[in-house]
């Protein structure tokens, strides 16, 4: 079964370094998305993406985040000037056809800021 | 106040009982998903509904969009069932919300 795959699976970063986390999504989905797990807290939503544009985001997403899809298989989110609060799992996910679909998801990336 | 609430927080289990997990939530939605995350994180999705009643195997899930309560049924638990559930909306805010989940643990 395609699967969406994430990488690394765990970063390690300086605070104040720059970090893009990768995700590649299940090939013929349409609808990418990003969020983050802070340890022992509930998942949140970070952002959604369709059609080389960002199609919603929430409070948490603000300027020091961006995404990108550079190419036509790998969908990344990076974190400029990483703070101790960044420290989460991210986890990717991609639907074929919007919100109201299934959402299948990576595995997640452990991103841990020093 | 949460807007997504899972009850219990918690929950033990003999291996074959019958589980329920319940989530209310005060949004209008479009609809809910229910996942569930294993241990070492990884996160499934197990079902998405907007009304009615969906079965998967052992699982059933079940909506109720005018009292806002979704159940997650587990019928004769294992212990591979072990892991947290999550309730999750789409709100009608065009945005994901998600419920703090339920962390099962069936014994054997």
């Amino acid at each position: 079964e395609p699967e969406v795959t994430q990488t690394p699976s765990h970063q390690v970063t300086q605070m104040g370094q720059e970090v893009i986390l990768r995700c590649v999504p299940i090939s013929n989905h349409l609808y990418f998305y990003w969020y983050r797990q802070i340890l022992g807290q509930k998942v949140e939503f970070l952002v959604s993406f369709y059609n080389n544009e960002i199609s919603e985001k929430s409070e948490i997403f603000d300027d020091q985040f961006s995404v990108e899809r550079p190419d036509g298989s790998n969908f990344t989110l990076k974190i400029r000037s990483t703070k101790l609060e960044d420290s989460a799992m991210y986890f990717c996910a991609s639907t074929e056809g919007g919100w109201d679909q299934p959402q299948h998801f990576g595995d997640g990336t452990r991103l841990s800021i020093l | 106040k949460n807007e997504v609430e899972q009850s219990p927080q918690n929950l033990t289990a003999q291996e074959g009982e019958f589980i329920t997990i319940n989530c209310s939530y005060s949004v209008g939605i479009s609809a809910l998903h229910w996942l569930q995350q294993h241990p070492g994180g990884g996160i499934v999705s197990l079902f998405m509904l907007s009304s009615g009643k969906k079965k998967h195997g052992r699982l059933i899930a079940t909506i109720n969009i005018q009292e806002k309560h979704s159940s997650l049924h587990i019928t004769a638990s294992h212990p591979r069932d072990s892991a947290v559930y999550i309730c999750a909306v789409r709100s009608n805010n065009n945005d994901m919300r998600f419920g703090a989940g339920t962390r099962l643990t069936v014994k054997p």
